[in-house]
């Protein structure tokens, strides 16, 4: 069966400090995989996706992801986070034609 | 412009009651999904559909049924509302292998 994990319920970090956020995926093939955000009381805006070829994918607003086959991940980054990066971040996989998310991580950003 | 809408954007609903939740998109997508979202359980997928008149039962359809009458609607129907449905309800749409995928405002519901 299809599913996602994100380990970590709670990121918190300062303006200008780098960023990681953690997805692991389950599937028996090499998934599409997806990042998306969620503003308060909005729905959801994707960030990047993956589909297979190169591992790094670059996305909106400095986030960059980078797909591993060997640790089945799908891990977010970004270089420098600013205050307008406080959202909840979803780690998605698409397989057989099902969308299916993780729990989200909820991103805290300190002044 | 690609678009999801979800009607209504707030519904209060008594126990037992028959709820509709219609979703309507314009990206001419075969893929629609509808998810809730609680607080520590992400989206959970109850329902999709492949394209008119397909139904699909996604990982929580209990108590949930279907429609997609046609490739631009897709409505969630609650024929007897529980408390414990009251969520926040997501619809999407996607194209057939999901490289793209929009979402609606959602719709909070409250089941009293």
């Amino acid at each position: 069966a299809q599913s996602v994990t994100q380990p970590d319920a709670r990121v918190t970090v300062s303006e200008g400090a780098s960023l990681q956020l953690r997805c692991k995926y389950s599937y028996f093939g090499t998934p599409y995989l997806f990042w998306y955000v969620q503003y308060p009381r909005q729905g959801l805006q994707l960030l990047l996706k993956y589909y297979p070829g190169d591992p790094v994918v670059q996305g909106v607003n400095g986030f960059e992801a980078e797909f591993s086959k060997s640790n089945s991940s799908f891990h977010l980054r970004k270089a420098s986070v600013h205050w307008s990066d406080w959202a909840v971040y979803f780690c998605a996989s698409s397989g057989s034609w099902q969308l299916i998310f993780g729990s989200g991580t909820q991103l805290t950003v300190m002044p | 412009e690609a678009a999801v809408t979800q009607s209504p954007r707030n519904k209060v609903a008594v126990t037992g009651g028959k709820v509709t939740l219609s979703c309507n998109q314009t990206n001419n997508h075969n893929n629609m999904y509808w998810y809730r979202q609680d607080t520590g359980h992400g989206l959970r997928l109850i329902h999709y559909s492949y394209g008119a008149g397909s139904t699909e039962k996604g990982d929580i359809p209990d108590g949930y049924k279907a429609s997609r009458p046609s490739q631009e609607n897709f409505s969630l129907i609650l024929e007897l509302a529980t408390p414990s449905q009251t969520s926040v309800y997501f619809c999407a749409s996607g194209d057939y292998i999901n490289t793209e995928v929009f979402f609606g405002k959602g719709t909070r519901l409250t089941v009293v």
